[in-house]
């Protein structure tokens, strides 16, 4: 079964720090690569997505940085705020070569729960 | 855009009842939805694959006739979960893939919590 591996479990960083969020995938090719956010007693809202044929992705102060040939993609989040305090789903959508399409279906890391003190 | 919601947002039933909940795209055609279960502190586990007009696709070790959906519209699924027992207390979230755009990106609905007594 496809997994993938998300560290640290839980995170805290003073205001004003970067948050560093890793995850680690299986063998898989032309994956699409999204992270979730989500705050207690809702449901995840999509953060920010990266597709393989880019090795970083940045917006506003969430940046993701995929690296292709250790299998693995990282969330930074620059200038940590309180209101980032949530918790962070990685998360892969793997391409199926014999269907030639994705899976459709994402396989979602354990989760990070991110605490910024003021 | 891509809103998708769900209701309701909490329910408390008896044990032995059954709980219908609703997940809508609200502004793009779904063809595809799924359903999630969340337990506190946890990852999203996925349960089914909803295809609009077809059978679900259930996940292993999911009873599909303990939870039965329904997609029969573009833009509506349902979860039913039947003869709830406390065990089937959870977080139920659902998501929906916008067919008109990126075939990958997922939307999740707010969540219902379901509390089985």
């Amino acid at each position: 079964q496809q997994q993938v591996k998300q560290s640290p479990q839980s995170l805290i960083v003073q205001k004003g720090g970067i948050s560093i969020i890793n995850c680690a995938y299986e063998n898989t090719a032309f994956d699409y690569f999204p992270w979730y956010q989500q705050f207690p007693g809702k449901g995840p809202a999509l953060l920010i997505a990266i597709r393989p044929d880019v090795s970083e992705k940045k917006e506003g102060r969430f940046t993701i940085s995929f690296n292709k040939s250790a299998k693995q993609f990282s969330l930074h989040i620059m200038d940590s705020q309180p209101g980032d305090s949530a918790t962070y789903f990685c998360a892969y959508n793997p391409f199926a070569p014999d269907r030639g399409s994705t899976l459709g279906r994402l396989y979602f890391g354990r989760g990070t729960q991110l605490t910024v003190w003021p | 855009g891509a809103v998708v919601s769900q209701h309701p947002s909490r329910v408390i039933c008896k044990s032995g009842t059954s709980v219908k909940i609703e997940c809508r795209s609200l502004d793009f055609q779904a063809t595809t939805m799924f359903w999630y279960r969340q337990f506190p502190k946890k990852s999203l586990m996925l349960m089914a694959t909803s295809n609009e007009g077809s059978k679900a696709t259930y996940e292993q070790g999911v009873e599909k006739d303990k939870f039965l959906i329904n997609h029969a519209s573009l833009t509506l699924s349902t979860l039913t979960v039947t003869s709830a027992h406390p065990e089937d207390s959870s977080f139920y979230i659902c998501s929906a893939r916008d067919g008109e755009r990126s075939t990958d990106t997922q939307y999740f609905g707010p969540g219902t919590r379901l509390t089985v007594l």
